[in-house]
Formats: C-alpha cells, sequence, structure tokens
C-alpha cells in the first residue's frame, strides 16, 4: 500500500511569488491534515480535511494560504505571495479516521528567498 | 506557555544504553498521547500510541503516561545505532489536532 506523498520535495522561490504544494493521501483516508515547522519550532497544525471539507482551518496563518481537496483525494496548498516567513517544512498527514494514526509525508521544503 | 514541553537536546548515548525521553503538557484536554520517530528528510512515523494512564510496551519501547501530573515518557532499551533520530511526542484533545514537542534529537553510539 503506498504511503501518503507529498510534491515536490523541495522548492525555493523568490518573495512574492506563488508556489503550490500537493499531497496525495493513503486512498481510501478521509481525513487529510497539512503542519508545518518552521525554522527552531515544532510542528504546527495547519488544517484538517474530511474529505473535500474544511474540518478545521484554525491553524492557517493568514489569507495568503489556500488549501483545497479536490473530490476528497489530493489535496494541494497554495501560498500567494510568498514571504520569507513562509520558509519551512510542510508535512501532510492522512488518517481513516479521526483519532486514527495520522500517517506523515516526507513533507516539502520550502524556502522562499 | 507552550502546550507541549519537551527538552530538544541532543542526548548521546552508547550502544545497548537506555534511551529516556520525556515531555510535559499543560492542556488537560489532551487525551491521546503518541510518540513519533523522524529520520532525517522523512516525515515523522507513529511508534506509540496510548490513551490512559500506565505503561505501554512493543518490542524494546516503553511508553508512560502520568495524566495526574501531565507527564508522558517514553523508554527504548538495548539502544542501537539505527534508533538515531529525533523523537517527537504529540498529543490530541478534542479537536483532533495533533500538538507536538520539539522533538529531541538521539545519537546511539557504536
Amino acid at each position: 500500500e503506498a504511503g501518503v506523498t507529498q510534491f515536490p520535495s523541495h522548492s525555493v522561490i523568490e518573495k512574492g511569488q506563488t508556489v503550490t504544494l500537493r499531497c496525495d493521501p493513503i486512498s481510501g483516508h478521509d481525513n487529510l491534515y497539512w503542519y508545518r515547522r518552521v525554522m527552531g519550532k515544532e510542528i504546527k497544525f495547519l488544517l484538517h480535511f474530511v474529505k473535500e471539507s474544511k474540518q478545521d482551518e484554525s491553524g492557517m496563518p493568514n489569507n495568503r494560504f489556500l488549501a483545497e481537496r479536490t473530490g476528497g483525494t489530493y489535496s494541494t496548498l497554495k501560498v500567494q505571495p510568498a514571504e520569507l516567513e513562509d520558509s519551512g517544512v510542510y508535512f501532510c498527514a492522512s488518517s481513516l479516521r479521526v483519532y486514527n494514526e495520522q500517517f506523515f509525508g516526507p513533507g516539502t521544503r520550502l524556502t522562499v528567498l | 506557555q507552550k502546550e507541549v514541553e519537551q527538552d530538544p537536546g541532543p542526548l548521546s548515548v552508547p550502544e545497548g544504553a537506555i534511551v529516556s525521553l520525556n515531555c510535559t503538557y499543560s492542556n488537560s484536554a489532551f487525551q491521546y498521547f503518541m510518540w513519533y520517530r523522524q529520520y532525517s528528510r522523512k516525515g515523522p512515523e507513529l511508534l506509540m500510541y496510548t490513551y490512559s494512564s500506565g505503561n505501554k510496551e512493543d518490542g524494546r519501547f516503553t511508553a508512560q503516561v502520568d495524566k495526574s501530573s501531565k507527564y508522558i515518557s517514553l523508554f527504548i532499551r538495548d539502544s542501537q545505532p539505527s534508533d538515531s533520530a529525533t523523537y517527537l511526542c504529540a498529543m490530541i484533545g478534542n479537536d483532533y489536532k495533533l500538538s507536538f514537542g520539539a522533538g529531541t534529537t538521539v545519537t546511539v553510539r557504536a
């Protein structure tokens, strides 16, 4: 069974540009989560999808971040325009049900110059 | 004050030693407790998942939860160089989202 996959693995962009991160959860997992780790800080929750609906987006830093989940399958996280403080590692996780184990992808390392 | 406190280390031990890791938390709503292992450039991988106070063993790993003290621990017996990684504690309350500690970097010397 394929795990959670994320693309790209690394992205380097200039401040003000747009970047889109993609996450493919484990097949059949209705719950999809985005997390972020910025340098020197803990991994922080960004948002939670149940199928295609946003269940909780309380962790999204500001309106420059837009997450979508098409048809309840893969998800994208767009940052527009990117700022220096957006640099970090963005993780996606999925679970069959809430309170079940969350399986993490390898992360996308975003560097904003 | 952070919801979850974890000493980032680093921690270096000789092969075969017992590794002891711990976290404290302040949110009484946390009810599920996890330990994740993360290798460099990889995503976190779940090691242990506990709910109630007490001990849970899985091979060389033992997780302890003390809800009255808001304190959790992970012990790794007979540590191996392959155990060298960052270990993250994480907790879930009523809102389904994981709250992580900072992670402790562990090196097991051969």
